[in-house]
């Protein structure tokens, strides 16, 4: 999705907080943020979603700036397994998952 | 059973053949979709099927065709494929409501010979 940009990789070490930011300008008033997480010859993995309030499961933090313009997935404690490549996606009237570009996490130990 | 089952793993097939993907799901979800991921890049959406209709059709071009037999099944049949839709196809399944996760597959890897 041409909409919603992230960077290309990050790099963070083991058992430090990580901010992985996205940049989704011409959201919808009614499009949900959602995050997936994708290792190598998988599909993807549901990590958190939201639409306008700030968002904590056990996996991670969701938070979502104000105007909805941007947004940042926190994960509190990086871990090894945690290296993948992140997406952020906009989902959209009738069910549709647009992905975006993806940033690629690496972790070092 | 929280998973999206789908057949085959690999699949390598000539311009002329016909084929078919297969995606099975039992959570009771009524959206299911079809993307195509290409090497290090982000999955695009092919199609969505919502209760066993299709609603979205992201213009693929017609040698993909989408078949949703019941609530449970999804299958892609491949007809005079060309190289470049070499990639890995993803299946995915939602409850259909806008405020609900989806569920992925781990995508069949394509080889167009």
């Amino acid at each position: 999705d041409a909409k919603t940009t992230q960077p290309n990789s990050m790099e963070s070490n083991e058992e430090e907080p990580v901010h992985l930011p996205c940049n989704h300008s011409t959201i919808s008033g009614t499009d949900y943020i959602h995050w997936y997480r994708q290792l190598p010859s998988q599909g993807p993995e549901y990590v958190i979603h939201g639409l306008t309030s700030n968002v904590n499961n056990r996996m991670a933090s969701l938070a979502i700036a104000e105007d909805r313009k941007s947004s940042t997935l926190i994960l509190h404690r990086a871990t090894l397994r945690d290296a993948a490549v992140y997406y952020c996606i906009r989902q959209g009237n009738f069910n549709k998952f647009y992905f975006g570009s993806g940033t690629k996490l690496n972790v070092k130990p | 059973d929280t998973e999206v089952t789908q057949t085959p793993k690999h699949l390598v097939m000539g311009m002329t053949n016909k084929k078919s993907l297969k995606c099975e799901q039992h959570m009771g979800h009524r959206a299911m979709y079809w993307y195509k991921q290409k090497a290090k890049k982000p999955p695009e959406l092919m199609f969505v099927y919502s209760y066993e209709k299709l609603s979205i059709n992201e213009s693929v071009p017609s040698r993909f065709s989408p078949e949703c037999p019941n609530s449970s099944l999804l299958n892609l049949h491949l007809h005079a494929l060309q190289p470049e839709d070499s990639a890995l196809y993803l299946c995915a399944s939602s409850q259909g409501a806008m405020n609900t996760e989806a569920f992925f597959g781990q995508g069949t890897r394509l080889t167009v010979v």
